[in-house]
């Protein structure tokens, strides 16, 4: 299976300033990447699908990129209700493996 | 306001059963390809089992293949998941999730609050 590695594990990141996610994956995937946002006690959010399309209603702040095997999550100014576990995950190939997680925390 | 809920965790003793249904609302059912995907406690999402919009191909994790068994009923808008010879590796929160496709290699956009199923003596 495709294994999909996230860096960092943590970020910390205070309000205002940006952050990048990035997330690797064993192999070419193409565009068919997804990043995801998860707070506790809720189910996950979706942000980014096809590398670099905004989920309906993301703010701008949001943006993904990438293709083949690199992609990258950025934030440009975080917001306090942007903390959680951020996970990228491939749907190129059965079965649609995520990565590990960051978590981005609000110093 | 498309809603997906989740029902029938719970706790379960190794070797036994538990049937997870995810009652559906606010779009087009037949439509979507559905998932449910899985958090073991203090670990990252799996994507556990998939079915397409027509339910005529549905896909299965390695770690649940053989034991669990996705359906759907586009009738009624539900989503279940028969899970037998449950085991501690089971145990975790486990989310109704509606693709973007009708195929079931596609992002998810809308996940429900999850079901903990809990597999313990």
């Amino acid at each position: 299976e495709i294994v999909m590695t996230q860096s960092p594990a943590t970020l910390s990141v205070s309000p205002g300033e940006g952050a990048t996610l990035s997330c690797r994956a064993s192999q070419t995937v193409s565009n068919n990447v997804a990043w995801y946002q998860h707070r506790p006690g809720q189910g996950p959010r979706l942000l980014i699908y096809g590398a670099a399309t905004r989920a309906t209603g993301l703010p701008a702040r949001f943006s993904g990129s990438g293709s083949g095997t690199d992609f990258t999550l950025t934030i440009s100014s975080l917001q306090s209700e942007d903390f959680g576990v951020y996970y990228c995950q491939q749907y190129f190939d059965w079965p649609g493996t995520f990565g590990q997680g960051t978590k981005v925390e609000i110093k | 306001e498309e809603q997906l809920l989740e029902s029938g965790g719970g706790l379960v003793a190794p070797g036994g059963s538990l049937r997870l249904s995810c009652a559906a609302a606010g779009f087009r059912f037949s439509s979507h390809a559905m998932t449910w995907v899985r958090q073991a406690p203090g670990k990252g999402l799996e994507w556990v089992s998939g079915i397409s919009g027509d339910g005529n191909s549905a896909y299965y994790a390695d770690s649940v293949k053989g034991r669990f068994s996705i359906s759907r009923d586009n009738s009624g808008g539900t989503l279940s998941l028969e899970m037998n010879r449950l085991s501690a590796e089971d145990t975790g929160v486990y989310y109704c999730a509606k693709g973007i496709l009708i195929v079931v290699m596609t992002a998810i956009d809308s996940w429900g609050q999850g079901t903990l199923v809990t597999v313990s003596s």
